[in-house]
């Protein structure tokens, strides 16, 4: 069963740095999203993307985060200064269809990111 | 805005049944659907509600009520893999394509 990637499984970075994550969605989803949790807390929404742009972002997703598909494949999110308070599991999730809500999210493994 | 509540925990013994319950306040709702998360891991989907009643899958099944604002996910013959975070999340007209995952009950099954 085809399923959504990403890398790295856990990322140090320290605080101010850059960082990175990356996706790869199931190749004929049409709908991608970042969420984010915290140890123990709920699944928090972040961004998602249709289309080459965003569709949709939370008041979390700032002028720190962007997200990019830079090519047919990946989908990365890129926070330009990290926190301590960024850190949690980043999940990367994609979605077939725009209209059906009953088309289920699928999500990736997550990265854990450990901000220092 | 939107809130979701469900319970924080619930505890059972295997082959028994539990119900999770869900309650939601948003405006603009077209559906309740139930993740599992086991520890470490992603969340994974077990089941969606658009239209008010029982949908039945396996040893799950899942319930909604529109006019209540209220649904619930039933486990049946529990087993101890089914230890797990469940969580509820809504779609609605409000979020566009957005998902909002409520709080999360933590199923502890006991031999």
């Amino acid at each position: 069963e085809p399923e959504v990637t990403q890398t790295p499984s856990h990322q140090v970075t320290q605080m101010g740095q850059e960082v990175i994550l990356r996706c790869v969605p199931i190749s004929n989803h049409l709908y991608f999203y970042w969420y984010r949790q915290i140890l123990g807390q709920k699944v928090e929404f972040l961004v998602s993307f249709y289309n080459n742009e965003i569709s949709e972002k939370s008041e979390i997703f700032d002028d720190q985060f962007s997200v990019e598909r830079p090519d047919g494949s990946n989908f990365t999110l890129k926070i330009r200064s990290t926190k301590l308070e960024d850190s949690a599991m980043y999940f990367c999730a994609s979605r077939r269809d725009r209209e059906s809500y009953n088309s289920p999210l699928h999500f990736g493994n997550g990265t854990r990111l450990t901000v220092t | 805005g939107q809130s979701l509540e469900q319970p924080s925990e619930v505890t059972a013994v295997e082959g028994a049944i539990v119900q999770i319950n869900c309650t939601y306040q948003t405006s603009g709702f077209y559906g309740l659907s139930w993740y599992q998360q086991h520890d470490g891991g992603a969340p994974t989907f077990l089941s969606y509600n658009g239209l008010d009643g029982l949908e039945e899958t396996g040893r799950f099944s899942s319930f909604l009520s529109r006019s209540d604002s209220y649904g619930y996910l039933l486990l049946q013959e529990l087993q101890m893999k089914d230890s797990a975070s469940y969580f509820c999340a809504v779609t609605g007209r409000n979020y566009g394509q957005n998902f909002v995952f409520g709080p999360g009950t933590r199923l502890s099954v006991l031999p």
